[in-house]
């Protein structure tokens, strides 16, 4: 069945630092790749989205590109904040459930001034 | 604008006591509604999710039920609860659950079973 690997956390970086959190797949078919994250007390939020191969969701600073041959969607950002700490969950739809997001286990990120 | 609204935010239950978590969508008609759990240490797991009145699909089979009431109501149940069914409920909706669709997720119930 389909499924989605992230890296392991907790990610400790200093403000200004690069981001880079590893997402690869596992999938039937050509799935919609998305990154959402969660705030500390607060629901998930979409961060970006990528529906088809090649294409590069954007937001925030924030980047991921959907890699077709290499099943990934990594998520970067140059230069992070410290109001990015937060856990980022990467995320698959399933055409088998209702098109539910079927989700990594999360990567919490940590950065300090 | 499109709202979607859960509650309790909070709650302490004993084990072997009943549950009833509630998720209203307002602002728009006939979503997809889907009920996730995340637990300590763990990732989000779908529960059950919901293509319309009456009509509930699960994916996890336990000791949970879920119902839809109402085209923009969606409930989780249980009749007995576990300690492992400790834990924090996001309910989502979609517009038409296509491959595509962002979820929105309201703002979460944490439950702790003793």
């Amino acid at each position: 069945g389909n499924s989605v690997t992230q890296m392991e956390g907790p990610v400790t970086l200093s403000e200004e630092a690069f981001l880079t959190i590893n997402c690869t797949y596992t999938a039937t078919g050509y799935p919609s790749l998305f990154w959402y994250v969660q705030y500390p007390g607060e629901g998930l939020q979409l961060l970006l989205k990528a529906t088809k191969a090649d294409d590069k969701g954007s937001n925030k600073g924030f980047e991921a590109t959907y890699r077709k041959e290499t099943t990934s969607f990594h998520l970067e950002k140059g230069s992070v904040q410290v109001s990015d700490s937060a856990v980022y969950f990467c995320a698959l739809s399933d055409r088998n459930s209702g098109y539910a997001l079927n989700f990594g286990k999360g990567t919490s990120l940590l950065v300090t001034p | 604008s499109q709202t979607i609204h859960q509650w309790p935010a909070t709650l302490v239950q004993p084990v072997g006591s009943p549950l009833s978590l509630e998720c209203t969508v307002e602002g728009t008609s006939n979503p997809n509604l889907y009920w996730y759990r995340q637990a300590a240490g763990r990732g989000l797991q779908l529960l059950f999710y919901s293509v319309g009145i009456g009509q509930i699909s699960s994916e996890v089979p336990q000791n949970l039920s879920a119902s839809r009431p109402q085209d923009r109501q969606f409930i989780l149940s249980s009749k007995k609860l576990l300690l492992s069914d400790s834990g924090f409920y996001l309910c989502a909706w979609s517009v038409t659950g296509i491959a595509s669709e962002t979820q929105y997720f309201g703002p979460g119930t944490r439950l702790l079973v003793l």
